[in-house]
């Protein structure tokens, strides 16, 4: 039983380019979460999924898409990168959003 | 966004030494987490409490939720060098449309051997 890992653990970019970070549960939870957490700021909601097929906003959602096409998995993609994404991000997972657990984080630079 | 109060920001304490810290909201919450972060880590869940007045124990770590549903502590008893790390709080109302994390600001705590 893994819980919940995430991929890449580490990643540069440059401003402009696109990518896709995975998040992987084996815990069988309906609903998965991206964080992102910086210096001050504490943990901010991005997006959120409540079950396979559904996806929804968080605090702060923009310039992040998601997709939730097997309930096992939950994707964050950066369509178009900036230096103010420049972060760490976390995923969790949780059955019904009582208790969530997360991931080890992405520690994503964007130049 | 919202997010919850919580003191002290940071701790320096000496190895054997009791720890407390709250968390404090202007909403109420059914449902109160206490996580901690290591250095380079995501937070690992260390205590869940789910009644008013509840008070929980995980080895030396102990938690209660307030009675007014709006706070919440957590006390570190006989502090060792690996209790070092980011302590949060979160609330949430279970239940609820999204049941959606409300996180702390964190308490950093640094334990001298």
């Amino acid at each position: 039983n893994a819980g919940v890992t995430q991929t890449p653990k580490f990643r540069v970019l440059k401003t402009g380019q696109s990518m896709t970070l995975l998040c992987a549960q084996d815990m069988n939870h309906e609903y998965m979460y991206w964080y992102r957490q910086d210096p001050g700021m504490g943990l901010r909601l991005i997006h959120y999924s409540v079950g396979e097929g559904t996806t929804a906003k968080g605090e702060v959602p923009d310039g992040y898409n998601v997709s939730r096409l097997k309930k096992q998995n939950f994707l964050l993609g950066l369509e178009s990168a900036a230096p103010s994404q420049t972060s760490v991000y976390f995923c969790a997972s949780s059955y019904y959003g009582e208790t969530q657990y997360f991931g080890p984080g992405t520690r994503l630079l964007v130049l | 966004g919202q997010q919850l109060n919580q003191s002290p920001q940071s701790m320096f304490i000496q190895e054997g030494e009791d720890v407390s810290m709250n968390c404090t909201s202007s909403s109420i919450f059914n449902t109160w987490l206490w996580y901690k972060q290591d250095p380079g880590e995501g937070p690992v869940l260390l205590i869940a409490l789910y009644k008013a007045g509840e008070l929980t124990s995980n080895g030396r770590l102990t938690a209660q939720f307030g009675i007014t549903r709006k706070d919440s502590f957590l006390n570190i008893s006989a502090s060792i060098p690996s209790d070092v790390g980011i302590y949060f709080c979160a609330g949430t109302n279970y239940g609820g449309a999204t049941n959606k994390l409300i996180f702390g600001t964190g308490t950093l705590l640094a334990v001298q051997p």
